[in-house]
């Protein structure tokens, strides 16, 4: 069973306007940690954000927003004001357990974002 | 800070040849992974390093891939024969041990088997 779901293959938005990348994960675990990457055309992997299951609050890193919503296991990645630069692919990422923070990250299959101008 | 340094960038070789890929992570980091991404899928683990020891190889296929870090530093994978299938860009990351949350990424390695 597929542990990261990213049901958007590609996306197409207008440079200013926000935008939500929709991620579901699938985990037994309670613990748990959750990240956005993003991947250019240049093709290194850029962090952008992380939630822990248990932190309160949802994360939030400049322009970066991760709407944690643990009951339907959802943990969607919202940027605000996009820009041209934003355009690349989007990888959401799962690790199973925080006690070790060099377990394993699942990544999911990403979503191509194109921002118009 | 010097990030994560991979060679070569590009790589063609015909099947049944070998090849080896090279990392040099950031300077300090304990941690060392590889992973393998195919064209429209996100990047999967081959294997992860903390200094020169190997905690996960779960997924490395070990008839013919290897890896070593030797010294806890750089880090070399090898395929060997290679297969149509391990076309792919081989990404290599580290982190601080501990500090799992943030992994810095090399620009990868695109190999293409023909």
């Amino acid at each position: 069973a597929q542990k990261i779901t990213q049901t958007q293959p590609g996306m197409f938005v207008q440079e200013k306007e926000a935008v939500t990348l929709d991620c579901t994960y699938d985990t037994s675990d309670p613990s748990y940690g959750l990240f956005w990457y993003k991947q250019p055309s240049s093709g290194e992997m850029i962090f952008l954000i992380y939630q822990g299951s248990y932190d309160q609050q949802n994360a939030t890193e400049g322009r970066y927003s991760l709407n944690f919503q643990k009951a339907r296991k959802s943990a969607n990645l919202v940027i605000s004001a996009s820009q041209l630069g934003d355009s690349a692919m989007y990888f959401c990422a799962m690790r199973e357990g925080l006690m070790n923070r060099d377990d394993k990250i699942i990544f999911g299959k990403g979503t191509r974002l194109h921002i118009l101008p | 800070e010097a990030g994560v340094a991979q060679s070569p960038r590009y790589k063609i070789i015909e099947k049944r040849q070998s090849v080896a890929f090279w990392c040099n992570p950031i300077s300090g980091h304990a941690t060392l992974y590889w992973y393998q991404q195919i064209l429209g899928q996100g990047p999967k683990l081959l294997i992860q390093f903390q200094n020169n020891g190997v905690v996960d190889d779960s997924q490395l296929p070990k008839d013919r891939f290897s890896a070593e870090r030797l010294k806890g530093v750089d880090s070399t994978l090898k395929i060997q024969p290679a297969k149509l299938e391990d076309s792919a860009v081989y990404l290599c990351a580290s982190s601080l041990r501990g500090q799992g949350n943030e992994q810095y990424f090399g620009p990868g390695t695109r190999l293409t088997v023909t």
